[in-house]
């Protein structure tokens, strides 16, 4: 079964722009989930979207957005780009029930603000 | 809030040599404990998951409660358990997200 897969892979941005990364989870997973990652600050938890429906979020500011559609596929979007946001993006998927909580991770999108 | 800590950013040891990467937590409820791996130029994969008590690998991680720690175990290492390894916790119930700790390197010399 395919798994989870970001995309794109790469991304270069300027300062205050905005971008929108994608999302595919592993088929009959209904829970997606965002996390950041920096070598400063390791692997961070954005927020979580369950069956079209943000369900948890994480410690960041509102430039940070994200959705999820009815086929599980989710974006998420920042706006007003900063420096600091230079990160590797990591989505997860998993069943999202209390009894499977299991997350798969897809490869990543890297991006670079300049 | 919660939190994961693993005091080593790096661990080197000796190939047939037992392996122990140390994660400690806290949590006021009962978490979800996990240990995922990153090997070179691969996602992020799960390598084990406390509830389930199982050894993946040769690994095995026993949750202690009353130490919250959750210290990752292997009596023999092997060159390909090389890898970063990142120890995570859920809050008990499912509906929040993974807090992850910085990682731990390990690499397995021959």
């Amino acid at each position: 079964k395919a798994g989870v897969t970001q995309t794109p892979r790469y991304l270069i941005k300027t300062r205050g722009q905005q971008v929108t990364l994608s999302c595919s989870p592993i088929s009959g997973h209904r829970s997606v989930s965002w996390y950041q990652q920096t070598p400063g600050q390791g692997l961070q938890f954005l927020f979580e979207y369950f069956s079209e429906t943000q369900r948890n979020k994480g410690n960041f500011p509102g430039r940070f957005s994200g959705r999820q559609f009815s086929n599980s596929r989710s974006e998420m979007n920042v706006s007003t780009l900063e420096l600091g946001d230079s990160a590797l993006y990591l989505c997860a998927s998993s069943p999202g029930t209390v009894r499977n909580t299991e997350a798969f991770f897809g490869q990543g999108t890297r991006l670079t603000v300049v | 809030a919660q939190r994961v800590t693993q005091p080593e950013k790096l661990l080197s040891v000796f190939k047939g040599a037992p392996v122990e990467l140390k994660c400690n937590y806290s949590y006021s409820g009962s978490p979800e404990l996990f240990w995922y791996v990153q090997y070179s130029r691969q996602r992020l994969q799960l390598l084990l998951r406390h509830i389930s008590r199982e050894s993946i690998k040769g690994f095995t991680a026993d949750l202690n409660k009353g130490e919250t720690s959750f210290h990752l175990k292997k009596p023999f290492a092997q060159e390909e358990d090389s890898a970063m390894y990142y120890c995570a916790l859920k809050p008990g119930g499912g509906a929040d997200g993974l807090t992850f700790g910085k990682g731990t390197h390990l690499i397995i010399q021959p």
